[in-house]
């Protein structure tokens, strides 16, 4: 089974709008991080925000703000006001167990985002 | 900080030829790890490192493929022989996880063509 599963492979959105990209996992860890990484055409990968299992608020980084719903197993990414510059593909990202266990990073398929003017 | 440093950015090679992508990881990291990303199988883990120990190798296709990491600001991806099916980019990344939250941070990529 996949254990993070991105079913949008690509979106569009209005310049300045919101847009929220889906993400859900599949764990049977109790203690475990959910991430997003942004990989724009340039290549690279851009960490935008994290969100840990035992966090009671969502996590917010500038205008990235992370959705996450313990008991759907879900954590989508929410990008307020798009720019141009957010046109990119987005990944989902989980980290399994507590501190000290299993250290990877295990990747959905991702999303494009593309931003129209 | 520089940030993690991977060599060369693009490596053309012919099918059947040794093929070594290298790595810096950020200094004081203690977790290295290699990625593959392609097209059909998105972001892959090949290996990962902690303290220079390989721990986990399962992610590693075969037996041309091998990884190695002789101290801590070091490592080398190795394919040998190469193949067409090995084309992608290979990423490497490094992190200090004192606990679930660090996150990883990732190189450029090296995109290999093996024609």
């Amino acid at each position: 089974a996949q254990k993070i599963t991105q079913t949008q492979p690509g979106m569009f959105v209005q310049e300045k709008e919101a847009v929220t990209l889906d993400c859900t996992y599949d764990t049977s860890d109790q203690s475990y991080g959910l991430f997003w990484y942004k990989q724009p055409s340039s290549g690279e990968m851009i960490f935008l925000i994290y969100q840990g299992s035992y966090d009671e608020q969502n996590a917010t980084e500038g205008r990235y703000s992370l959705n996450f719903q313990k008991a759907r197993k879900s954590a989508n990414l929410v990008i307020s006001a798009s720019q141009l510059g957010d046109s990119a593909m987005y990944f989902c990202a989980m980290r399994e167990g507590s501190s000290g266990s299993a250290r990877q990073l295990t990747f959905g398929s991702g999303t494009q985002l593309t931003v129209l003017p | 900080d520089a940030g993690v440093i991977q060599s060369p950015r693009h490596e053309v090679t012919e099918m059947g030829q040794e093929v070594t992508l290298r790595c810096k990881p950020i200094s004081g990291h203690d977790y290295l790890f290699w990625y593959r990303q392609t097209m059909m199988r998105g972001l892959e883990l090949l290996i990962y490192f902690n303290n220079n120990v390989p721990i986990d190798d399962s992610g590693m296709p075969e037996d041309r493929f091998s990884a190695k990491m002789p101290n801590a600001s070091f490592s080398t991806l190795k394919i040998q022989p190469s193949e067409p099916r090995d084309s992608a980019v290979y990423f490497c990344a490094s992190s200090l996880p004192r606990d679930r939250r660090t996150e990883a941070f990732f190189g450029q990529g090296t995109r290999l063509t093996v024609v």
